[in-house]
């Protein structure tokens, strides 16, 4: 079974900071996923890389396989930027679904 | 397209009562999924489905049940409610195995 572990936790950080989230994982995977839950409670996929780097915005996503290792890069943050933000693992064969981790709570302050 | 939809937003159930969670997706996506999130957790799967007529146990099946009659629908159904069940449940669909997931906005259930 994947562990997916995120740090930190939590984060508060001022406007404009540039913020990285960072994720490791146990086991080889398929793919890992970004997700974003409002602070409403609504859950958004932002990214989903299996190599590589992925940009979209002001967000930047990589991956190192072989160390098993995420970083999620937000340039430029904003107070609207904040949210819990997730890491989740796609292991591939067997059972489907996502293994998730428990989440790093970012608050942005004006 | 509304996405995928879930009802009741929030429910209130007493102990040893049962019932249905709703989720429909207008995707035309084969896979489906059930999660729930309970405080400081990561979210873990309860149930997901590969397409009609196919479903499977993910990690925290027990107390829970679920069928897929077409490709838009995959009800949850709650028997025997417990506290522990107290919970947000998520559903999700996929296009593809592993691929990019789209949530429903979650229904919270209070077991009392």
């Amino acid at each position: 079974k994947n562990e997916v572990e995120q740090s930190p936790q939590n984060l508060t950080a001022q406007e404009g900071e540039f913020i990285t989230i960072n994720c490791s994982y146990s086991v080889g995977i398929s793919a890992l996923h970004w997700l974003q839950q409002h602070p409403g409670g609504g859950i958004v996929s932002l990214f989903m890389l299996s190599s590589g780097k992925k940009k979209h915005g002001r967000l930047i996503a990589t991956i190192n396989i072989q160390e098993k290792h995420s970083s999620l890069h937000i340039t430029a943050s904003h107070p609207r930027d904040s949210a819990v933000y997730i890491c989740a693992v796609y292991s591939g064969g067997g059972a489907d679904g996502l293994t998730f981790g428990k989440g790093t709570h970012l608050i942005i302050q004006p | 397209n509304a996405g995928v939809t879930q009802t009741p937003k929030f429910r209130i159930l007493k102990i040893g009562q049962s019932m249905t969670l709703q989720c429909t997706q207008d995707m035309n996506h084969n896979y489906m999924y059930w999660y729930r999130q309970d405080p400081g957790m990561g979210l873990k799967l309860i149930y997901y489905s590969v397409g009609a007529g196919i479903t499977d146990k993910g990690e925290v099946p027990n107390g829970y049940n679920v069928s897929r009659s077409t490709t838009e629908d995959f009800p949850l159904r709650l028997e025997l409610a417990a506290p522990s069940q107290t919970s947000v449940y998520f559903c999700a669909s996929s296009p593809l195995s592993g691929g990019t997931q789209y949530f429903g906005p979650g229904t919270r259930l209070l077991v009392l």
